[in-house]
């Protein structure tokens, strides 16, 4: 059973346009989200993060949104650079669960053409 | 180097054999993890070590699979007796410790391994 969900295994965008990655989840207790961008042949590199404290996080060109209600979060990159092309993975942890581990989507594949 | 190394970067073994991997995390990062990503797969939890706690190993697939941590710092991953559906890259990550914020995993590059 998935816990963290990207349905989207790829997306195409043009260069200087806005870049949305969409995950869902499903357990309630979720309450620490990531990001990570993901090059081959390298491990995942941290990208942003957001508590469920809050609704948005910014850090540059990328901003994670979480919508509580609807168990959904996203990523948004504008403007899109051909350098953003990797794949990226959604992850999401629980404070209060004692382990910590995170749990990974299966990533989508961006791909921004020039 | 200050990031999560990994080694070796890639290991080509035969069915039945012992591999073991090694991961150097962070200085100063109490918490490490463990985790493999097959084909296609998203990221797979494995086991993870926080301080002197005993791990959390509830992510291992089987008895063939352990992993130590010594002085809390390195730590070794060894698969025993090696099927071909272990073949995956296996990923290691640290944090400075397992609440909230601070629970920013960073990876290493990962180990390639191949089970012929």
């Amino acid at each position: 059973d998935q816990q963290v969900k990207q349905n989207s295994p790829s997306l195409s965008v043009q260069e200087g346009r806005i870049s949305i990655l969409n995950c869902d989840y499903t357990n309630s207790m979720f309450d620490y989200f990531l990001w990570y961008k993901k090059y081959p042949a390298e491990g995942p590199t941290f990208l942003i993060s957001i508590s469920s404290i809050k609704d948005k996080n910014e850090d540059g060109r990328f901003t994670v949104f979480l919508n509580k209600s609807a168990k959904h979060l996203s990523l948004h990159i504008v403007p899109s650079q051909p350098g953003d092309s990797a794949v990226y993975f959604c992850a999401a942890s629980e404070s209060l669960g004692g382990s910590e581990k995170l749990v990974f989507g299966k990533g989508t594949k961006l791909t921004v053409n020039p | 180097g200050a990031g999560v190394s990994q080694s070796p970067s890639n290991k080509v073994t035969e069915k039945g054999k012992d591999v073991e991997l090694r991961c150097d995390p962070i200085s100063g990062h109490t918490a490490l993890y463990w985790y493999r990503q097959s084909l296609g797969q998203g990221l797979e939890f494995l086991i993870y070590f926080q301080g002197n706690s005993a791990p959390d190993k509830s992510g291992l697939p089987s008895d063939r699979f352990s992993a130590e941590r010594t002085g809390g710092s390195v730590s070794t991953l060894t698969i025993q007796r090696t099927q071909q559906e272990d073949s995956a890259v296996y990923l290691c990550a640290s944090s400075l410790a397992a609440s909230g914020s601070l629970n920013t995993q960073y990876f290493g590059p990962g180990t390639r391994l191949t089970v012929l």
